[in-house]
This record gives C-alpha cells, sequence and structure tokens, in this order.
C-alpha cells in the first residue's frame, strides 16, 4: 500500500513564476492537508480539505496561495507570483477521518525561489 | 499562543549518551493527542508515537522511551545509547480532539557524534 506520494520532490522558481504542488493521498484516504516548514521552524498548518471541497483555509496566506483537491486526482497546492519568502519545505498528509487525528505524511515538496 | 513549546534547540551528544528532548504543550480539551516525528538529513517526516491523552502509560520501543506526564503537561522523550543515525530534528506535535490541525513545536536539533 503506497504511502502519500508528493511531487516534485525538489522545485526551482523564479520571482514571479508560478508553483504547483501536488499531492497524492494514501489510497483509502479522503481528508489531505498541507503543511508548511519554513528554514529552521516547525510545520505550520495551512489548510484541510476533502474531496472537492475546501474545509479549512484559516493557515492559507490571503493572497497567492490556493488549493484544491478534485474528485478525481491529487490534491494541488498552487503558489502564484511566488516570492523568495514562499521558499520553504511544502507537506502534505493524508487521513481516512479525523476522528482518531493520525495524520500520514508524504516525503514533502522543496520550493526554492531565486 | 504557542501550544508546544520545545525548550531545547539544539543538542549534541557523544555515541552511546542518552539523550532526552523536552515537550511541554498547553490545551484546555480533556482530549487530545501527543506526537513526536522525526525529519532526519534528507527531509521526510518519520512517525515516532502518538499518544492519547487518556493513556499516561509510558511507551519503550527499542531506544525510545516516551515519558507523559499530565500534571505538568509534558511529553518527554528518551533516546537510549544513541546512535550517529539518531542525528535528526526532532518534533512533538499536539492534536485536539474537537480540531484535526497539528501544532507543531519548533523542533529540536540531535546531533550524535561518533
Amino acid at each position: 500500500n503506497a504511502g502519500v506520494m508528493q511531487n516534485p520532490r525538489h522545485l526551482v522558481r523564479r520571482r514571479g513564476q508560478e508553483a504547483r504542488l501536488r499531492c497524492s493521498p494514501m489510497k483509502g484516504h479522503s481528508h489531505v492537508y498541507w503543511y508548511r516548514q519554513l528554514p529552521e521552524e516547525g510545520l505550520k498548518f495551512m489548510v484541510y480539505l476533502q474531496k472537492e471541497n475546501i474545509i479549512d483555509e484559516s493557515g492559507m496566506p490571503k493572497e497567492r496561495f490556493s488549493a484544491e483537491f478534485p474528485k478525481e486526482g491529487p490534491s494541488i497546492l498552487r503558489i502564484q507570483q511566488v516570492v523568495r519568502g514562499d521558499s520553504a519545505a511544502y507537506f502534505c498528509a493524508s487521513s481516512d477521518t479525523t476522528g482518531n487525528n493520525e495524520q500520514f505524511f508524504g516525503p514533502g515538496t522543496r520550493l526554492t525561489v531565486l | 499562543a504557542q501550544k508546544v513549546t520545545q525548550a531545547q534547540t539544539e543538542i549534541s551528544v557523544v555515541e552511546k549518551e542518552d539523550v532526552t528532548l523536552d515537550c511541554v504543550y498547553e490545551t484546555r480539551d480533556t482530549t487530545y493527542y501527543l506526537f513526536w516525528y522525526k525529519q532526519p538529513p534528507s527531509g521526510e517526516l518519520v512517525f515516532l508515537i502518538r499518544r492519547n491523552s487518556f493513556d499516561e502509560q509510558n511507551e519503550i520501543s527499542g531506544r525510545y522511551s516516551w515519558n507523559f506526564q499530565k500534571s505538568t503537561s509534558s511529553f518527554n522523550f528518551t533516546i537510549t545509547a544513541s546512535q550517529v543515525v539518531d542525528s535528526a530534528v526532532y518534533f512533538c506535535a499536539l492534536s485536539e480532539a474537537d480540531d484535526y490541525k497539528l501544532s507543531f513545536g519548533a523542533g529540536t536539533t540531535v546531533t550524535v557524534r561518533a
């Protein structure tokens, strides 16, 4: 049973470009969470999605960031017009329910903005 | 408000020494979950343990042990007879029962020297 998959593992963008980060949850999981880890810091919650619904985006920056989890396909975290401060590791986690708070993490995508 | 505090930023030990990582948490919920994750230099997050608030039994898994003390809101982690492969950043995290978000501490970097 494959774990949570994220791609790309490393992404380099120039300021002003768009970054798209993909996350495929574990088989059977319908809940996806995105976390951001800035350099030298712990992970911070960004957004929680279920299929076709954003449940909680309280941790998302108000501008340039968006997330989706379509009926088919992976969850996408999209960052428009990236700036240097967006450089971070972005982790996706998935769960089958929220009842036991057990989230399984992917390997992360390391975004570098030049 | 910071929910999880890892006061130790960095710990350096010589191989075979024991090392204890402190974690203090803050919550008003009576039901909650505590976690420890390891982040080796390769960057992925490795799940180590999950403990619910009703289970105060200490746990041992090989060279790892955890001490959960509700009275002091602490969930400390000890690595016995440390090895170079234990070098990593270790994160403590909290999840409240009515909230799916994981709140992470800032992490403790452990360096084990040969």
